[in-house]
Order: C-alpha cells, then sequence, then structure tokens
C-alpha cells in the first residue's frame, strides 16, 4: 500500500467549477500535510498547509481528518490556470513524503 | 521566499559515464538538503538526506555507491550519478530547509542517459 494514495484524474473541468481532491495516508504518526502544485515539467511549489481546523485561502480550502487519515483540497470557481497537478504531502519525521499527483485540467 | 536553484537545468549524457548535478540555496543556510527522483507521471520520491558535513542517509533501494552526495557547505550539495545507464534517466530536484519545516524546491535537473 502507498504511504500517500490518491486519485490520479485527470480531471476535466469547465471555468468556474468546483473541484475537490481527496488523499488518503498510511502513517498515523505523520506530522503536518500540505498541498503542493506541480506545472508540467517543474518543480513542485508549495499551496498551503493542512490543519485539522481546516483552512482556507482565496477560493482554495484544505481539510484534514486525523481520525480518518484522509485529507482534501476543495477549488471553487476555478482558473485556467489552476490546471496542474496537485500533490498531497505528509511530512514523517522532517521528510517529505509524496502522493503520485491529481492531474486537474481546466476547460474554457 | 528562499530561492534554492540547481545546475544543470538538463544533461544528456551518454551510458556509462558520470554526472554531477549541484544544488545551492542562493539566500538562506541550508542545515539540510533532500534529493528526490521523479520518473513520469509519478510522484517525487525521496533519495537521500543529507546534512552538511556528515554522510548522507540513503532510503531504501537507492544504492549509495551510484549516487553519490557530498553536503559540503551549508549552501551546496552535489549528487553524482556514476555509470549512469538509460533507467537512470528522470526528472531530479532537491530541496533545502533553513531550520524551519518548510522546504524549498529547486528548479529540478532533467537527466536523459542516451
Amino acid at each position: 500500500r502507498k504511504e500517500v494514495e490518491q486519485d490520479p484524474g485527470p480531471f476535466n473541468v469547465p471555468e468556474g467549477a468546483t473541484v475537490a481532491f481527496n488523499c488518503t495516508y498510511s502513517n498515523s504518526a505523520s506530522q503536518s500535510f500540505f498541498w503542493y502544485r506541480q506545472d508540467c515539467r517543474k518543480e513542485p511549489k508549495l499551496l498551503m498547509s493542512v490543519y485539522s481546523s481546516g483552512n482556507e485561502d482565496g477560493r482554495f480550502t484544505a481539510q484534514l481528518n486525523r481520525a480518518s487519515q484522509y485529507i482534501s483540497l476543495l477549488i471553487r470557481d476555478s482558473k485556467l490556470s489552476d490546471s496542474a497537478t496537485y500533490l498531497c504531502v505528509v511530512n514523517q519525521g522532517g521528510k517529505l513524503i509524496f502522493g503520485q499527483g491529481t492531474e486537474l485540467s481546466v476547460k474554457p | 521566499g528562499a530561492v534554492v536553484s540547481q545546475h544543470p537545468s538538463w544533461v544528456i549524457c551518454k551510458s556509462g559515464t558520470s554526472v554531477k548535478i549541484e544544488c545551492r540555496s542562493l539566500d538562506f543556510q541550508a542545515t539540510t538538503m533532500f534529493w528526490y527522483r521523479q520518473f513520469p507521471k509519478q510522484s517525487l520520491m525521496l533519495m537521500a538526506t543529507s546534512n552538511e558535513g556528515s554522510k548522507a542517509t540513503y532510503e531504501q533501494g537507492v544504492e549509495k555507491d551510484k549516487f553519490l552526495i557530498n553536503h559540503a557547505s551549508l549552501t551546496l550539495s552535489t549528487l553524482t550519478v556514476t555509470s549512469a545507464h538509460p533507467e537512470d534517466s528522470s526528472f531530479y530536484i532537491c530541496s533545502a530547509n533553513d531550520r524551519g519545516y518548510e522546504q524549498y524546491f529547486g528548479p529540478g535537473t532533467r537527466l536523459t542517459v542516451t
């Protein structure tokens, strides 16, 4: 079983749609959680950290459920520029463990 | 935010040769640097963790004699792929940690072995 699992997609959505990504992790001792964004042939860039209380940054909302070991990312009013691969990442003892990534394609 | 550079950004080499990739933290001192590898359509896989002045810690399944890591200063770590083969062709990315919890990623090096 992979340590961090995501639906690879692709998710093809029209502009303005709301899209949700899910992620599960296997190690209950994981300490911190993140969503990264990776554009084609580029390095990953931190999108946001994820907290149990939930956090929001503009059109992006992230949520963590430690009991279920489940992380989510919601993107509202999606833009063409949101097209990318979204990586679910957990920190285990200072090491970042990456999910496979979920590919999002936003169409006009 | 903090800046991490990598050099070269891409390299093509012949099978059997060695390739060195540099990772530099430009505006901060990196106590720890990490090396990742990413194959197409796959996730980033941590290869090794290096701390300045000490030997790197390799992840299970990564050959330490094939992937030589040197972290000689607080701003520079190098990864040398020795006797490269076509299956080593991949996207190699480094990241650096400045004592905080965020890792700053370099732009990556695309290695193609022919």
